[in-house]
């Protein structure tokens, strides 16, 4: 039973469309994130959530929208999109706002833009 | 301006021996620091951490040693376990870092039998 699961795992698309990434978790948290490992494999933070509220945009451009329709879910439009956003998209969930650290993370959704 | 860095894109080490990765930071406001691990085809799984009031911590095979004044963290592995060959993440928090995970690139460790 997986406990942070997004879709889809796989993504390759065209400059200019648009899409989205699901993400569930079924653990309880109250904080999920969006994560982005760029090709030199840094994770750098996108998003975060607490109980549906935004409390993190790391100066993210605004074609990226997430949307918390729930704590349990973290869904990730992207706009228009270019080929700087290939990338492995990586949602995660921690039980609060980061006290100790730890986060869960979904298997990653890799982004191709051609 | 990666404030957390590996420096050692991989290691290769022998089955039943040492492996020690290593991990740098350039912000002193961090007070928390993590080991993740991540297989092909997988999300990062934590796997150990350390606070800035403590030198060192230790579970099992993994023992995480962190020296403050050189802003220098490493992660011990004993005995290696080919089972333990996977990308290894330092990651840390803290300060105005508060509320969000700062990784570095990863290491690739590889374990021999």
């Amino acid at each position: 039973d997986t406990a942070v699961s997004q879709t889809p795992k796989y993504l390759v698309t065209q400059m200019g469309n648009d899409k989205s990434i699901k993400c569930e978790q079924n653990l309880g948290h109250d904080t999920m994130y969006w994560y982005k490992q760029d090709s030199k494999k840094f994770l750098k933070i996108m998003f975060s959530y607490n109980n549906k509220e935004l409390i993190i945009n790391e100066t993210v451009p605004n074609r990226f929208s997430p949307k918390s329709p729930d704590k349990a879910h973290l869904n990730l439009h992207i706009n228009s999109l270019e080929l700087g956003d290939s990338a492995v998209y990586f949602c995660a969930s921690s039980q609060d706002v980061l006290n100790t650290g730890e986060l869960f993370f979904g298997e990653g959704s890799r982004l191709t833009v051609l | 301006d990666q404030q957390v860095k590996q420096n050692s894109p991989s290691l290769s080490v022998q089955e039943g021996r040492i492996s020690i990765l290593n991990c740098d930071y350039t912000n002193s406001m961090f007070d928390y620091f993590l080991w993740y691990k991540k297989y092909p085809a997988e999300g990062p799984t934590f796997l150990i951490s350390i606070s800035s009031i403590k030198d060192k911590n230790e579970d099992g095979r993994f023992t995480v040693f962190l020296n403050k004044s050189a802003k220098h963290l490493s992660l011990h592995i004993v005995p290696s376990q080919p089972g333990d060959s996977a990308v290894y993440f330092c990651a840390a928090s803290g300060g105005t870092s508060y509320g969000k995970l700062t990784f570095g690139q990863g290491t690739i460790l590889t374990v021999h039998p």
